[in-house]
């Protein structure tokens, strides 16, 4: 099956730093990737759409100076969290969609990301 | 904006078969995936429906109706692993490969 990395799976900043997570698509290419956020106990909430070789789309409300999307290859996006505070501190993930008739998303592992 | 509702929580004992709805109001309708979430880990794909009608998977089964804006998850013959949180999500138009998801059900199997 489409498996896709995360890395780190964890990490735990000062306020203030930047953090690089890393999402791979291990046996296929993804042209598009996506980062999601997640909250205790609430659903996944699309951050931006990243094309390979064009600019991240991002949703409503979230601040693309902030958060940094590279996606320079076909099996590899970064999202970087620039200046980090305590309320970035969540969930992390991304998906890879495998282009097929359904369209279908993988997902990564997770990055939980603390900031202190 | 997408609207995706589904229960916030169910209990069922182990062996038994549990049934998750999922409205949806979506401005447009491609396609419905199912996905499965234990605590703290990334969701995994179990199912994909765009047409009407049940599609089955082992233990697991997604039924479509689009005309009611509505689909379910029946799990059978439920086992303690499939203790999870089960999500909903919708791809509004071709060619946007974007998810709305819904909040997510909690199911707790109980032995």
């Amino acid at each position: 099956g489409a498996v896709v990395s995360q890395h780190p799976s964890r990490v735990i900043c000062k306020s203030g730093t930047s953090v690089k997570i890393e999402c791979r698509s291990l046996d296929f290419q993804a042209t598009t990737m996506f980062w999601y956020r997640q909250f205790p106990k609430q659903s996944l909430m699309l951050m931006a759409t990243s094309n390979e070789g064009s600019k991240a789309t991002y949703e409503q409300g979230v601040e693309k100076d902030k958060f940094l999307i590279n996606h320079a290859s076909l099996t590899l996006s970064t999202l970087t969290v620039t200046s980090a505070h305590p309320e970035d501190s969540s969930f992390y993930i991304c998906s890879a969609r495998l282009a097929s008739l359904q369209e279908t998303q993988y997902f990564g592992p997770g990055t939980r990301l603390l900031v202190l | 904006g997408q609207n995706i509702d589904q229960p916030t929580e169910m209990t069922a004992t182990e062996g038994a078969i549990v049934q998750i709805n999922c409205t949806y109001q979506t401005s447009g309708f491609n396609g419905l995936f199912w996905y499965q979430q234990h605590a703290g880990e990334a969701p995994t794909f179990l199912s994909y429906n765009v047409l009407d009608g049940l599609e089955e998977k082992g233990r697991f089964s997604s039924f479509l109706s689009r005309s009611k804006g509505y689909s379910y998850l029946l799990l059978k013959e439920l086992q303690m692993k499939d203790s999870a949180s089960y999500l909903c999500a919708v791809r509004a138009a071709p060619g946007d490969y974007k998810l709305s998801f819904g909040a997510g059900t909690t199911v707790t199997v109980r032995a």
